[in-house]
Order: C-alpha cells, then sequence, then structure tokens
C-alpha cells in the first residue's frame, strides 16, 4: 500500500534555530513529491515539486530535498511567520487517478 | 491573478437538504479534483476530472457527485447530505495529474 509518513508531528523552534522535517514514504513508484505549507483554515499553498532523487529546491528559508526513501524540508534562521503546517504528498506511476497521497503534517511554531 | 475560487466557505445545513458548493479555476487547467480534510485521517480525494465529460471515483466518493460540463467549473453535489459528512473540503487543480496542485481556500461544511 502506498504510504507517507511525516514526522516529527509538531515542531516548536525558536526564531532563528534551524531544523528539518521529515517525509518519508513507500510508494510503487514516484511521480513526483510535493510539500505544501497549510495555515489554520486555508487551503494548502503549493511549496515546491521533487521528481527524482538528488533533486533539490529552495525558497527563501526552505530548501527541499528527496532520496529514494524520504524528503526533507529545511528551515534556515525561521522566523515566526513560518509557523503553519507542512504537509509532503506524492503522486504515484501505478495511479491513473492523479491523486495526492498527503501524510498527516508536521505543525511548526516558531517563536519570537 | 492565478486562482482556483470557492462556495461558500462556510456552509452550515440540516440533514438530506441537497447542496452545491462551487469551484472555478482560471488557469485553463485540465485536472481537477476534490478532497475532504479530517483530523487524523489528512486529506483524502473524493472525485477527480481528467477533462470535461470526464469524472471519476477518488478514495471517498459516496453520498458525493460532480460535474464537469466546462472546463473551469467543478461543483461538488452533495444530493442527501448527513452528519458524517461534516469537513472542509478543497477544490485543487492541476495542469495534468502528474503535476502540482493549486488549491481552493476551502469550504467549512457542518451538517446537523
Amino acid at each position: 500500500e502506498d504510504q507517507v509518513t511525516q514526522s516529527p508531528e509538531a515542531l516548536r523552534l525558536q526564531e532563528g534555530e534551524s531544523s528539518s522535517l521529515n517525509c518519508s514514504y513507500t510508494v510503487s513508484g514516484l511521480r513526483g513529491l510535493f510539500w505544501y505549507r497549510q495555515d489554520p483554515g486555508k487551503g494548502p499553498e503549493f511549496l515546491f515539486t521533487l521528481y527524482s532523487a538528488g533533486e533539490e529546491k529552495e525558497k527563501e528559508r526552505l530548501k527541499a530535498t528527496l532520496t529514494k526513501k524520504e524528503s526533507f524540508l529545511h528551515i534556515t534562521a525561521p522566523k515566526p511567520e513560518d509557523s503553519a503546517t507542512y504537509l509532503c504528498a506524492v503522486k504515484v506511476r501505478s495511479s491513473n487517478t492523479g491523486k495526492l497521497i498527503f501524510g498527516q503534517g508536521t505543525t511548526l511554531q516558531v517563536k519570537p | 491573478e492565478a486562482q482556483v475560487t470557492q462556495n461558500p466557505r462556510y456552509l452550515i445545513t440540516v440533514t438530506g437538504k441537497k447542496l452545491t458548493v462551487t469551484c472555478s479555476q482560471n488557469m485553463n487547467h485540465e485536472y481537477m479534483s476534490w478532497y475532504r480534510q479530517d483530523p487524523g485521517l489528512g486529506l483524502r480525494q473524493i472525485y477527480y476530472s481528467m477533462n470535461v465529460e470526464v469524472t471519476d471515483k477518488g478514495d471517498v466518493p459516496e453520498g458525493y457527485k460532480v460535474s464537469r460540463k466546462e472546463k473551469r467549473n467543478f461543483p461538488l453535489i452533495l444530493e442527501s447530505p448527513s452528519p458524517n459528512q461534516t469537513s472542509l473540503y478543497f477544490c485543487a487543480s492541476s495542469i495534468d495529474r502528474g503535476t502540482e496542485a493549486f488549491f481552493g481556500q476551502g469550504t467549512r461544511l457542518t451538517v446537523v
């Protein structure tokens, strides 16, 4: 069964304290891995797409990396406005539905 | 501005009263889908559409209907809502089934 697991469930950081969020996946064939940010009561906001192992993408304080089994979202010197839930999702080659299989998310709180 | 627009944002209704949640995208995307988000269960796909007049079931389609008569619109229909359909609903669109999805702001539905 295709599965996505994110850790930790919750993370509290002080402003400026860098850390990483993990997304591990077991799928029949990866079509793509996607990172989203979700603020309370709002829709997921697209951050990155990664398609193959070794690929990296960066945006401001965020950097996403991909291996054959997992992806990391590195947050460098976070600010309070980075507080949100970060969702990882995959699309698999074996599925024609195009559905995103989501992890449960990591809720990040950055304190000033 | 490229966006996915859902209406209404909030809806409280009674069991059995038919309702429609509208979704419209202005990006000329071919692929659209509906998700529901529930605590502890994450985001799950309800229905999807590859193109106009082409729709199919996702993981949790029971109690829902959809239609795709125009490329930009993909309404979600609950013909006889029940309390277990109380949830946060998101419409999403993407260029095709393999690329990143862009989400609407969500519709919080309460069925009493």
